[in-house]
């Protein structure tokens, strides 16, 4: 079974400082996670993903997000947020070792950026 | 630009029409997907194409009838819905449906329905 838990509906940061958005997983195997965003009136856009290798893994827009094994967790951080930033954040998982093909979705994640 | 492509962008209906939403993708993706997607909510799954054949249907009801008729496009054809039938349906495309792919999938903007 996979699954993946997002703890939190909304964050809200100030323009400038630094962002991070919560996410937990869960699998029987090896985790291969992902980070998409949504803004208003469009589709998921795929930011990044973690398959294997660094745990520091960068991606679009100047996000990144580590993978910590023991705390399974992939939080998505970026150094100075954006107004432009804000929008809906998906974290999305799949079991690498067998199971379902299909990646199980977070609750998703409201990232509110202040002025 | 998204490289999904869904048409319409809006579509409002009755329950006694039929309707088709379309998603076209020109990546070479071998995977095909169709969401539904409620406000704010994560997208859930209703039907997933592998290579032009269904692969997964998620107990979706039968007034929904997807279709795949090549490798570039994916129809969702719709009759006699209901009022709880409106949301965002959003397709998406991957590059494969095999344990060894952990590719990304991409989506489309979707289609706003609504259902009078």
């Amino acid at each position: 079974a996979q699954s993946v838990a997002q703890p939190e509906d909304q964050v809200n940061v100030a323009e400038g400082n630094p962002l991070t958005v919560k996410c937990t997983y869960s699998v029987s195997g090896n985790p291969y996670l992902f980070w998409y965003v949504q803004y208003p009136n469009r589709g998921l856009q795929f930011l990044l993903k973690y398959i294997t290798g660094d745990n520091l893994v960068k991606g679009s827009y100047g996000f990144e997000a580590e993978f910590n094994k023991s705390q399974t967790s992939f939080h998505l951080k970026k150094p100075s947020a954006l107004v432009s930033d804000s929008a809906l954040y998906f974290c999305a998982v799949r079991d690498g070792s067998g199971g379902s093909y299909i990646p199980t979705f977070g609750r998703g994640t409201s990232l509110i950026v202040h002025p | 630009d998204t490289e999904v492509t869904q048409t319409p962008k809006h579509l409002v209906m009755g329950m006694t029409n039929k309707k088709s939403l379309k998603c076209e993708q020109h990546m070479g993706h071998r995977a095909m997907y169709w969401y539904k997607q409620k406000a704010k909510k994560p997208p859930e799954l209703m039907f997933v194409y592998s290579y032009e054949k269904l692969s997964i249907n998620e107990s979706v009801p039968s007034r929904f009838s997807p279709e795949c008729p090549n490798s570039s496009l994916l129809n969702l054809h719709l009759h006699a819905l209901q009022p709880e039938d409106s949301a965002l349906y959003l397709c998406a495309s991957s590059q494969g449906f095999d344990r060894s792919f952990n590719q990304p999938q991409h989506f489309g903007d979707g289609t706003r329905l609504s259902i009078l």
